[in-house]
């Protein structure tokens, strides 16, 4: 089946302005992540989702971001007044029950530069 | 607190040879589980394999092997009679139940013709 994909591939905006990011996760998986990774270092968490609530938010940096998940399935990060330290590749992960037993399946990711 | 590391940050191996990626993690919690994932030059994360806590046992999957040893603490990840296709930077992570992921720094392998 298809995999978890994600939109833009590329997102080159300018500093201060408002982006999206969307992520469509495998369909029937509840669990679903979002991660940062900069270049050269591991995958950073930002958030976790059980169906539509947020179970764990504590990787967002600060209050410039934010994530829904509206109807259990698609997910965006929305990133307000961008600043250049936000440039990096994001990272969608969907997993059946995100309860540690099944595996979560990544995205190809969005790469942002913020100019 | 959580924390994983991979205290290799480069290794460059001739085809043919043997490798293996060291994982080391910290935890207090008895129930977690244990992850090797492969990225690719491509980008795109590819799981490898997960392990539980409660499963000591070491795995084989074709050149891959596992080696689980909850005393140290460690989760190293073997590939035999390593091939080109092998270069990727291979991350470990650990999940504890319920929670999120912790990723380690990864591990660059170069496999050299």
């Amino acid at each position: 089946g298809a995999g978890v994909s994600q939109t833009p591939s590329n997102k080159v905006t300018e500093k201060g302005k408002y982006v999206e990011l969307r992520c469509d996760p495998i369909s029937g998986h509840t669990a679903l992540y979002w991660y940062r990774q900069s270049l050269g270092q591991g995958p950073e968490f930002l958030i976790y989702f059980q169906g539509t609530g947020a179970a764990d938010d504590s990787g967002l940096p600060n209050d410039r971001f934010f994530a829904v998940r509206p109807e259990g399935s698609v997910s965006t990060l929305k990133i307000q007044r961008t600043e250049r330290g936000d440039s990096a590749v994001y990272l969608c992960a969907s997993s059946l029950t995100g309860d540690g037993t099944d595996t979560q399946y990544f995205g190809p990711g969005t790469r942002l530069t913020v100019l | 607190a959580q924390k994983v590391t991979q205290a290799q940050t480069e290794i460059s191996v001739v085809e043919k040879e043997d490798v293996t990626l060291d994982c080391v993690y910290e935890t207090r919690d008895t129930t977690y589980y244990l992850f090797w994932y492969k990225q690719p030059p491509s980008g795109e994360l590819v799981f490898l394999i997960r392990r539980n806590s409660f499963d000591e046992q070491n795995e084989i999957s074709g050149r891959y092997s596992w080696n689980f040893q909850k005393s140290t603490s460690s989760f190293n990840f073997t590939i035999t009679a390593s091939q080109v296709v092998d270069s990727a930077v291979y991350f470990c992570a650990l999940h504890l139940y319920g929670q999120n992921f912790v990723f380690g720094p990864g591990t660059r392998l170069s496999v050299l013709p």
